[in-house]
């Protein structure tokens, strides 16, 4: 089992619309949470961090932890073009020293 | 911009050859961190420096090695490359305090081809 798991994607959505990402997690001890944007060619860019349960709003982001079902998500409200990137789920626990473990990735393209 | 610097942006070996990757941390962090990235993959983690040591690794060889400076910048080496260490190479950088790690920022990262 991978420590970390995105949907596969490629995922589409029109411009507007709100783009749902996934990411499910092994380690029960996890404890830091974070979701990553990554233009083609880039690095990864920080969006947003989530370490307690429920819902953190960043503008037109939400991401959405439940440590219960091991399962964090990301929102993307009013998807606009420059939001097709891929979108990176990472995890840090205390039993790795914190450091990060990194899903595939979801590759999301919003259409005009 | 993170303020992580990395150089080279781009390098080209060949195989059985040592390739040295650089890495200037953002002000205030402590901490380098080293990621493997392959193409379609997400980041994996090779080690990470504390205090001029290695604090942790990853599933990654010996001859995957590193440093890190008083100034918190830091090296890594491969030696003996083969070509399935063509990849994106991330530095990140962060703080650790009290022996956590907080966020990681990455630089703009270095594309190793190995022919």
């Amino acid at each position: 089992q991978k420590e970390v798991e995105q949907n596969s994607g490629p995922l589409s959505v029109p411009e507007g619309a709100i783009a749902s990402l996934n990411c499910t997690y092994s380690d029960r001890g996890s404890q830091s949470f974070f979701w990553y944007r990554q233009y083609s060619g880039k690095s990864p860019e920080l969006i947003m961090f989530i370490y307690s349960n429920g819902d953190k709003e960043d503008g037109r982001f939400t991401a959405q932890l439940n440590k219960a079902s091991q399962y964090v998500s990301l929102l993307i409200r009013d998807s606009q073009p420059s939001d097709s990137a891929t979108y990176l789920c990472a995890v840090a626990a205390r039993s790795n020293d914190y450091k990060l473990s990194f899903g595939a990735g979801t590759t999301v393209t919003v259409r005009a | 911009e993170t303020g992580v610097t990395q150089s080279p942006t781009h390098l080209i070996k060949t195989r059985g050859q040592q390739v040295t990757l650089r890495c200037s941390s953002q002000s205030g962090h402590n901490t380098v961190s080293w990621y493997q990235q392959a193409l379609g993959q997400g980041p994996q983690f090779i080690f990470q420096y504390y205090r001029e040591e290695e604090n942790g690794r990853g599933n990654f060889p010996p001859r995957f090695s590193g440093l890190q400076f008083p100034n918190y910048s830091s090296e890594l080496n491969v030696n003996a490359l083969e070509l399935d260490d063509s990849a994106l190479y991330l530095c990140a950088s962060s703080l650790v305090s009290s022996g956590i790690t907080d966020t990681q920022y990455f630089g703009p990262g270095t594309r190793l081809t190995v022919l």
